[in-house]
């Protein structure tokens, strides 16, 4: 079963931020949570990942909380592009990390 | 750089039959990884192939077997197909060692399956 939570689906006008948030509580301290979204009938998309500190790329940042148990995907100036099912997904690294994927969230940019 | 591709896009087959999916990774990757995604779901994990054997497995059924080449490319194969099988088959490329900057998979478009 996943290991994260998160709101079935969220709106977000364009050109504004959008804040994506995942509740972790039982993360373990070796692993990562990751960030992928999915376009309709398109394979996953990487966005970001993390282990302990905040991150930031060219798609988005990660927000991770001091005791891990949740964090929050920003994506800065969201376009209509953006529209898409985002999963947050906790990963043990190891020999290539295995993805649990839950339902995600399901977010829809209006102009 | 081509990314992962996949083959064939789409596929219909008969409840009972076999089907061999196939998945080339992108270059420089050396794990592949394949996912079920149902209708409204989110991608299951079945199983993941590295240096030619199978390295994690999910839960799923004998049924679902597979195979990864010298040069890493990947084939996933479905016994005895079920109506229920009837699903997107993504595949998910990997480098196994790469360093925290660059532990990402990428997916490839997949492969809809239909089983009738």
């Amino acid at each position: 079963d996943a290991k994260t939570t998160q709101p079935t689906s969220m709106d977000c006008a364009e050109g504004r931020a959008a804040n994506l948030p995942c509740n972790h509580s039982t993360i373990s301290g070796n692993e990562y949570v990751y960030w992928y979204r999915q376009i309709h009938s398109q394979g996953p998309q990487y966005i970001i990942h993390g282990l302990k500190n905040n991150e930031t790329n060219e798609m988005a940042s990660l927000i991770i909380t001091e005791d891990r148990k949740s964090s929050t995907l920003i994506l800065p100036h969201a376009t209509l592009r953006d529209t898409a099912v985002y999963y947050c997904i906790v990963s043990l690294y190891n020999q290539g990390g295995k993805l649990i994927f839950g339902q995600g969230t399901e977010l829809s940019v209006k102009p | 750089d081509a990314g992962v591709t996949q083959s064939p896009t789409h596929l219909i087959k008969t409840r009972g039959q076999q089907v061999t999916l196939r998945c080339s990774p992108k270059s420089g990757h050396d794990t592949v990884s394949w996912y079920q995604q149902a209708l409204g779901q989110g991608p299951q994990f079945i199983f993941q192939y590295y240096e030619e054997e199978e390295r994690q497995r999910g839960n799923f059924p004998d049924r679902f077997s597979g195979h990864q080449f010298p040069n890493y490319s990947s084939e996933l194969n479905v016994n005895a197909l079920l109506l229920g099988d009837s699903a997107l088959y993504l595949c998910a490329s990997s480098e196994t060692g790469a360093r925290d900057h660059e532990r990402e998979q990428y997916f490839g478009p997949g492969t809809r399956l239909t089983v009738t």
